[in-house]
């Protein structure tokens, strides 16, 4: 498959918990990028982390990357119930020309 | 403009028709991007423009499909004799050369095909 895989495919949480969401690939990247949908429209871009990161902070996002092990988590903090939406990882691939989106992770955040 | 611009939002066509789908992209951006996107799937890659470089069309599915790129700015993705199977959310996306923020996507065209 050309697509990553995120994991799990739906998480429902309460508003205020903390939503992990992961993602593995299966090649060399230059970068991995998290974004967010909403009903399914257009992709919002959250965050970007480096293949020489291992973690990077954006207000109550954490992600990390272990490129030894192609895998990658986000992590929502304090979650909201605007929170709730489609999440997807893209790989950015050395040699590649577009970004490979994985299959996404449907969260709920109840109220 | 401020974003990506994508036109129809919603369309209906009666299978076999042709259909073209309009992009235009954040304004100096020079690269730009088709993908789809099925019922509850993830994104499929269609179609890449750089500049003035030949455009990778390694994405599309069959020779139905085509894009062009006007002036480095407007893309225009047509599909001729629609099918079933080609009912999907087409979503447009440009970067800078950086790519340090990403993709902007637009808020994609519905295409249904009845």
């Amino acid at each position: 498959s050309q697509q990553g895989e995120e994991d799990p495919q739906a998480l429902s949480i309460q508003e205020g918990e903390n939503a992990t969401m992961n993602c593995s690939y299966k090649t060399s990247i230059n970068n991995l990028q998290w974004y967010r949908q909403n009903s399914g429209r257009g992709l919002v871009h959250l965050i970007l982390i480096r293949s020489n990161e291992r973690e990077k902070h954006s207000g109550r996002l954490r992600v990390t990357l272990d490129t030894s092990k192609k895998s990658s988590s986000l992590l929502i903090t304090a979650s909201r119930a605007a929170d709730t939406a489609s999440y997807f990882c893209a790989t950015d691939r050395t040699g590649a020309n577009n970004l490979f989106f994985g299959t996404g992770t449907r969260l709920t955040v109840i109220p | 403009g401020a974003g990506v611009s994508q036109s129809p939002s919603n369309k209906v066509t009666e299978k076999g028709k042709d259909v073209e789908l309009r992009c235009d992209p954040i304004s100096g951006h020079t690269a730009l991007y088709w993908y789809r996107q099925s019922l509850g799937q993830g994104l499929e890659f269609l179609i890449y423009f750089q500049g003035n470089s030949a455009p990778d069309k390694s994405g599309l599915p069959s020779d139905r499909f085509s894009a062009e790129r006007t002036g480095g700015s407007v893309s225009t993705l047509t599909i001729q004799r629609t099918q079933q199977e080609d009912s999907a959310v087409y979503l447009c996306a440009s970067s800078s050369m950086t790519q340090a923020g990403g993709y902007t996507f637009g808020s994609g065209t519905r295409l249904t095909v009845v």
